[in-house]
């Protein structure tokens, strides 16, 4: 089955304690991106990377990073957690076709830092 | 990036077509108008898009105007598991693939 897994669903975890919440995709896509969802605010796009070794910023990359090593794997990184993290996030991924960027989104993680 | 303005809320009966307007009044001309819809706290959903033409595939049609200020989005048949948030962005796809959520519209689907 096609999909986009992250791991882990829920995690609470206290501030400074770095963590790293995995995305895995099936469909052999070149983008992948995360995203952040926040009540009133919508989802915003954190980090993007159009294909292996390239990553780029999305609007709000501060506070994360992200590596690219392998085409269907995409962590995303927090170093040193702080509670302006607490969110739930969403990993997506697409072929490049010209315009043609359905985005297939993850299942989400929730994250909850105290 | 074009910004979209969509209502808040909709209500729909079951079995009935859905239409979900969105403004988008300052698009490029090679701004694409996507859909993806969110039930609950789920990933989005892919469900359609559109450059010029008007759209149709197996979940829904899109029928955007001819000047592309707006658009909207036909759900033929709504069911009540189309209650869900429907999200309407203009996309520009040589920058990096970004997708801007506005708001969205929160459609709820009655029997």
């Amino acid at each position: 089955e096609a999909q986009v897994t992250q791991n882990p669903r829920y995690l609470i975890t206290v501030t400074g304690k770095k963590l790293t919440v995995t995305c895995s995709q099936n469909m052999n896509h070149e983008y992948m991106s995360w995203y952040r969802q926040d009540p009133g605010l919508g989802l915003r796009q954190i980090y993007y990377s159009m294909n292996v070794e390239v990553t780029d910023k999305g609007d709000v990359p501060e506070g994360y990073k992200v590596s690219r090593k392998e085409k269907r794997n995409f962590p995303l990184i927090l170093e040193s957690p702080s509670p302006n993290q607490t969110s739930l996030y969403f990993c997506a991924s697409s072929f490049r076709t010209g315009a043609a960027y359905e985005q297939y989104f993850g299942p989400g993680t929730r994250l909850t830092v105290t | 990036d074009a910004k979209t303005t969509q209502p808040t809320s909709m209500d729909c009966a079951e079995g009935r077509a859905a239409n979900l307007p969105c403004n988008h009044s300052t698009i490029s001309g090679n701004e694409y108008v996507y859909w993806y819809r969110q039930i609950h706290s789920q990933g989005p959903q892919y469900i359609i898009h559109g450059l010029k033409n008007n759209e149709t595939n197996e979940m829904a049609s899109l029928i955007i105007t001819e000047d592309r200020k707006s658009s909207t989005l036909i759900l033929p048949h709504a069911t009540l598991r189309d209650t869900a948030v429907y999200y309407c962005i203009v996309f520009l796809y040589n920058q990096g693939g970004k997708l801007i959520f506005g708001q969205g519209t929160e459609l709820s689907v009655k029997p």
